[in-house]
């Protein structure tokens, strides 16, 4: 079935480091691959998403690469802040019409030490 | 709403009870997903609606778990016969066209 594999489960970066966590995912019809931010007790928020027709997305300090031949992507943080310690969730889904059902990886923890 | 809302935030009960989880969506999103997360887990997909198709059920674990969605607006998961294992927080995310999954804050599933 489908199936999304996340690394590392644990990140720790010194403030003003780059982070980065890798996602594989096994369908190779799956199109649109969102990244969500989970804090302590909150509820995931997006924070950048890439469909398959594009290869890099950026938005400031964020950026996520797609390769689809690997059915690979990953999500790149430059200049960690504290505030930037969460868990990470990638997912992955195949959809013609809407974003549909995400198949999410196991998560990251990452801490930034001040 | 503003977002998607989700009652009750915090629910305990015994073993073999039945429950019943409530998600209202954004106001005018087509979509709405079920999905659960365990402690210290991802998210797993449960049940998904796109407007009056049939929903997508295959994340269902067991026969124990169904839901509604009246109205193409609210949603209602329902667990019967519960079990120590359906402990989780149980979220509901909504979306609209190619518009990405919105979440609620979950409701906590305590089973004793």
């Amino acid at each position: 079935g489908e199936n999304v594999e996340q690394h590392p489960s644990t990140l720790s970066v010194q403030e003003g480091d780059s982070a980065v966590i890798k996602c594989t995912y096994s369908d190779s019809a799956s199109n649109y691959f969102p990244w969500y931010k989970q804090e302590l007790g909150k509820r995931p928020q997006l924070i950048i998403d890439i469909r398959s027709n594009v290869g890099e997305k950026k938005d400031q300090r964020i950026a996520v690469t797609l390769n689809k031949t690997a059915k690979h992507f990953s999500l790149h943080i430059t200049e960690t802040q504290p505030e930037d310690s969460a868990v990470y969730f990638c997912a992955a889904s195949k959809s013609s019409s809407n974003t549909g059902k995400l198949i999410f990886g196991q998560g990251t923890t990452l801490q930034v030490k001040p | 709403g503003a977002g998607v809302s989700q009652s009750p935030s915090n629910k305990v009960t015994e073993k073999g009870k039945d429950v019943e989880l409530r998600c209202d969506p954004i106001s005018g999103h087509t979509a709405l997903y079920w999905y659960r997360q365990s402690l210290g887990q991802g998210l797993e997909f449960l049940i998904y609606f796109q407007g009056n198709s049939a929903p997508d059920k295959s994340g269902l674990p067991s026969d124990r778990f169904s839901a509604e969605r009246t109205g193409g607006s609210v949603s209602t998961l329902t667990i019967q016969r519960t079990q120590q294992e359906d402990s989780a927080v149980y979220l509901c995310a909504s979306s609209s066209g190619w518009q990405p999954q919105h979440f609620g804050d979950g409701t906590r599933l305590s089973i004793l």
